[in-house]
């Protein structure tokens, strides 16, 4: 069995100050990781993935994410907060074989101006 | 190039109704997958296909619930005797192959039973 949890449904930040999202997960086999962006009304895109290569990993839009395996998280940051920023955001977490993405219910990340 | 579409955007039905939810993967990918997101239950998977053939159904809610997938292409999810709890949007995202690949997703289905 797999699970993720996103803590804070919402995020708050000025626009400059860092961006911190929060994913952990659990996993019975070595995991793949995912990040998605959603605005409003649209579908999911992909931020960025860890697929076991680097465990820094780095996105699009400035994102980057930090596996680390003794944590079980995959939390992530962006150094100065955009105001086109504000979205939804979801960690994913797929095990590799025929399945789909499990994924966290989300943070709703808000820009104050 | 082109991204995975959905139609229609937007759908809305009487309780009771049957419903057809259309998907075109992105050109070449052979994996789609169908997840609905709702307020209660967040981004839920449902089923996925490998080329035309779904091996596993058990992410479906209930028996009203069936997908198909011709041509290794188009899928169609079809909900018949709609519920209210059956409102939600529904996300059909493709990859190019099972197997901790990155999805693209769709748009989505709004659907809304009254």
């Amino acid at each position: 069995a797999q699970s993720v949890t996103q803590l804070g449904s919402h995020v708050s930040v000025s626009e400059g100050a860092l961006v911190l999202l929060r994913c952990n997960y659990s996993s019975s086999v070595p995991p793949y990781l995912f990040w998605y962006v959603q605005y409003p009304n649209q579908g999911l895109q992909l931020l960025l993935k860890y697929t076991s290569a680097a465990t820094l990993v780095k996105g699009i839009n400035g994102f980057e994410a930090e596996f680390k395996k003794s944590e079980t998280s995959f939390h992530l940051t962006k150094p100065s907060a955009h105001m086109s920023d504000a979205a939804e955001y979801f960690c994913g977490l797929t095990g590799g074989g025929a399945d789909g993405l499990t994924f966290g219910k989300g943070t709703h990340l808000i820009i104050q101006p | 190039g082109a991204g995975v579409s959905q139609s229609p955007s937007n759908k809305v039905t009487e309780k009771g109704k049957d419903v057809e939810l259309r998907c075109d993967p992105i050109s070449g990918h052979t994996a789609l997958y169908w997840y609905r997101q709702s307020l209660g239950q967040g981004l839920e998977f449902l089923i996925y296909f490998q080329g035309n053939s779904a091996p596993d159904k058990s992410g479906l809610p209930s028996d009203r619930f069936s997908a198909e997938r011709t041509g290794g292409s188009v899928s169609t999810l079809t909900i018949q005797r709609t519920q209210q709890e059956d409102s939600a949007v529904y996300l059909c995202a493709s990859s190019l192959a099972l197997g901790g690949l990155e999805q693209y997703f769709g748009p989505g289905t709004r659907l809304t039973v009254t």
